[in-house]
């Protein structure tokens, strides 16, 4: 069975772009969700869907979006880039049979996002 | 505001060694506690959970230790080889429809030498 794949890998971007970030979950897995890695904060929850609705979501400003789609695969958006966003952004999926975020998350390699 | 206190920052330890790393925590909502390996390039991995329950869960060379008491969870990974030098993550999940994440400690950077 394949695991998450996330497009694209690598991503520079210059401050006040926007940028779209895709995440395919495993097959069969219908909860996605997003972190945001760096040196300094470490790893932090960005937000989780489930059946294409955002069932949680962290501490980040409105400039960070996602949605799913009815195949289950999630986009993540940042709008006005700040240098600060640079970071490696994961998605992960889970079946969540459970009803909860106990199910085993699946992580993709990242997206390492650049913003200059 | 970081609710999951990991340390050390990073260790170095011997082959065939055991390797401790360890958790605090401050809210008693949490109520599972998974650790996470990633390797350079990769994403996460889980590697083994435990439910407040339980004072104690194994697999194979690796041990979650739990005291609730104390607010404090340990990995402890026996006879520790070059291939678990990772960085290792411990964290905590309060399952709480519409306001559930996982909140992660700050890393340990294992290093297991020869």
């Amino acid at each position: 069975k394949a695991g998450v794949t996330q497009t694209p890998r690598y991503l520079i971007k210059t401050r006040g772009q926007q940028v779209t970030l895709s995440c395919s979950p495993i097959s069969g897995h219908r909860s996605v969700s997003w972190y945001q890695q760096t040196p300094g904060q470490g790893l932090q929850f960005l937000f989780e869907y489930f059946s294409e609705t955002q069932r949680n979501k962290g501490n980040f400003p409105g400039r960070f979006s996602g949605r799913q789609f009815s195949n289950s695969r999630s986009e993540m958006n940042v709008s006005t880039l700040e240098l600060g966003d640079s970071a490696l952004y994961l998605c992960a999926s889970s079946l969540r049979t459970s009803g909860t975020l106990t199910d085993t998350q699946y992580f993709g390699p990242g997206t390492r996002l650049t913003v200059l | 505001q970081q609710q999951v206190k990991q340390s050390p920052q990073s260790l170095i330890v011997q082959k065939g060694g055991i390797s401790i790393i360890n958790c605090a925590y401050e809210n008693t909502a949490f109520d599972y506690f998974p650790w996470y390996q990633q390797f350079p390039g990769k994403g996460p991995a889980l590697l083994i959970a435990i439910r407040p329950d339980v004072s104690e869960k194994k697999e194979g060379r690796f041990t979650i230790s739990f005291n609730k008491s104390a607010k404090q969870f340990s990995l402890h990974i026996m006879d520790s080889q070059p291939g678990d030098s990772a960085t290792y993550f411990c964290a905590a999940l309060i399952p709480n429809f519409g306001n559930e994440k996982l909140t992660f400690g700050t890393g340990t950077r294992l290093t297991i030498i020869p």
